[in-house]
């Protein structure tokens, strides 16, 4: 089974800080995405990254930057946290399969509160 | 620009009746439509994903329709028991653009034993 792991389940920081969100797969999957989910919202898509260095902006990068050294890592940043960065954070992979079809596996999520 | 919509928002319904989730969407171009299941404070869990040359896919007791068409989708649970309660999300994946999915705000649905 794909295993996505979110190295936090709930984190608590402080405005301003700059935050780090860390997510691993076991699956050697190439694609690995960030999104935040928000009550009324739905999940809306940060960024995402198709290979190690390679990403792409979501529908709300603002205020987000990420990292990818490594294949199996998708590092999410806050800059400066605000606290209208206040929500559950998922992260994502899937595996390449250029427009044909393949499911995406999502870890257990951070619930992250900014103060 | 694509929107998708989940009516309703909350369900509950006796348990061992069947039951179908909606999932509409305002663009046919699509690649497939995904099915989840959350639970409350987890992640999602993949249920079924339909491509978009297909009609339905079946896993146990849940059936997924596809209608591009009409742009629907139903999630047919049967037999349904106290342990399906959860979040139903529906997501398509978008052919414009690379791998951008457009998720609706789902369906929350009890299970009352």
């Amino acid at each position: 089974d794909v295993k996505v792991t979110q190295s936090s389940r709930y984190l608590v920081k402080r405005t301003g800080e700059k935050v780090f969100l860390e997510c691993v797969q076991d699956m050697d999957h190439e694609n690995m995405f960030w999104y935040r989910q928000d009550p009324g919202l739905g999940l809306r898509l940060i960024y995402f990254s198709y290979d190690v260095k390679m990403k792409e902006k979501g529908d709300i990068p603002e205020g987000y930057s990420v990292s990818r050294e490594k294949k199996e890592r998708f590092s999410l940043i806050l800059e400066s946290a605000s606290t209208n960065q206040t929500s559950m954070y998922l992260c994502a992979s899937s595996l390449f399969a250029g427009k044909s079809n393949q499911p995406q596996h999502f870890g257990d999520g951070t619930r992250l509160s900014i103060l | 620009k694509q929107e998708v919509t989940q009516i309703p928002a909350a369900l509950s319904v006796p348990e061992g009746e069947n039951l179908v989730l909606n999932c509409s969407f305002t663009d046919s171009a699509i690649y497939n439509l995904q099915w989840f299941r959350q639970d409350p404070g987890k992640g999602l869990t993949s249920l079924l994903l339909i491509q978009s040359s297909q009609r339905e896919q079946t896993s146990g007791r849940l059936n997924a329709s596809l209608d591009k068409s009409s742009g629907r989708s139903t999630l047919y649970i049967a037999a349904s028991q106290p342990g399906d309660s959860a979040t139903y999300l529906c997501a398509v994946r978008v052919t414009s653009g690379t791998y951008k999915y457009i998720f609706g705000t789902g369906t929350r649905l009890k299970v009352l034993a």
